[in-house]
């Protein structure tokens, strides 16, 4: 069976500092690979999103960016945090067509 | 772009009661329709899907979706809720094409006992 990895699952960074979230996939091959951000109060905004390894879709121009290294494998990182980057990321795959989504058990980041 | 749109950001509900989550979407061709809950400080589930076929759709936790294409809804129900579906809850279509999913702004189901 398929299932989806998410880490860390907190954490706590300064303004300024750098930033990597990692998710895999596993028990599939060529997923739809998500990131949604979820801030307090609101609902789900997708930041990024991938259709294929190195194929790369932007939804919101912000200093996140994000990478598909091997097939199963996302990335999502930041040069330098703002305290507006603090939220809950949420990583999530899908098949192709119109299959729904499979979520990761998120990310809680605070920028200090 | 296919949209949803969740007009109740919270709803309070006596145990045991039936309650109703409603969900708009903006009208399009081939659409697809998700609900999903999510427990505080998860990831979300997958209650229940509309791709074609039947109207009425049944998840999981005894819930059910009807799809109305004449109203463009996709209300969420359950008879008889429980404590433990306080949650909440999230409608959700593709857009883009069948790339992209699109979520509404949520709904709190607060079930009081």
């Amino acid at each position: 069976s398929q299932t989806i990895h998410q880490w860390p699952a907190t954490l706590v960074q300064p303004v300024g500092s750098p930033l990597s979230l990692e998710c895999t996939v596993e028990g599939t091959s060529n997923p739809n690979l998500y990131w949604y951000r979820q801030a307090a109060g609101r609902g789900l905004q997708l930041l990024f999103y991938s259709v294929g390894i190195g194929q790369i879709s932007s939804e919101v121009p912000q200093n996140l960016s994000a990478s598909r290294p091997q097939d199963r494998q996302f990335i999502l990182s930041s040069k330098k945090l703002l305290l507006s980057d603090s939220g809950f990321y949420l990583c999530a795959w899908r098949e192709t067509g119109g299959s729904p989504l499979h979520f990761g058990n998120g990310t809680r980041l605070t920028v200090t | 772009a296919q949209s949803v749109t969740q007009l109740d950001s919270q709803v309070p509900v006596f145990e045991e009661a039936p309650v109703e989550l409603r969900c708009n979407y903006s009208s399009s061709v081939s659409v697809y329709l998700f609900w999903y809950v999510q427990y505080p400080n998860q990831g979300l589930q997958l209650l229940l899907k509309y791709l074609s076929g039947s109207t009425l759709v049944k998840g999981i936790n005894g819930f059910e979706a009807e799809f109305n294409k004449s109203q463009t809804s996709f209300h969420l129900r359950k008879p008889s809720v429980h404590i433990s579906d306080t949650a909440e809850y999230f409608c959700a279509t593709n857009s883009g094409g069948y790339q992209k999913v699109t979520f509404g702004t949520g709904t709190k189901l607060q079930v009081i006992p």
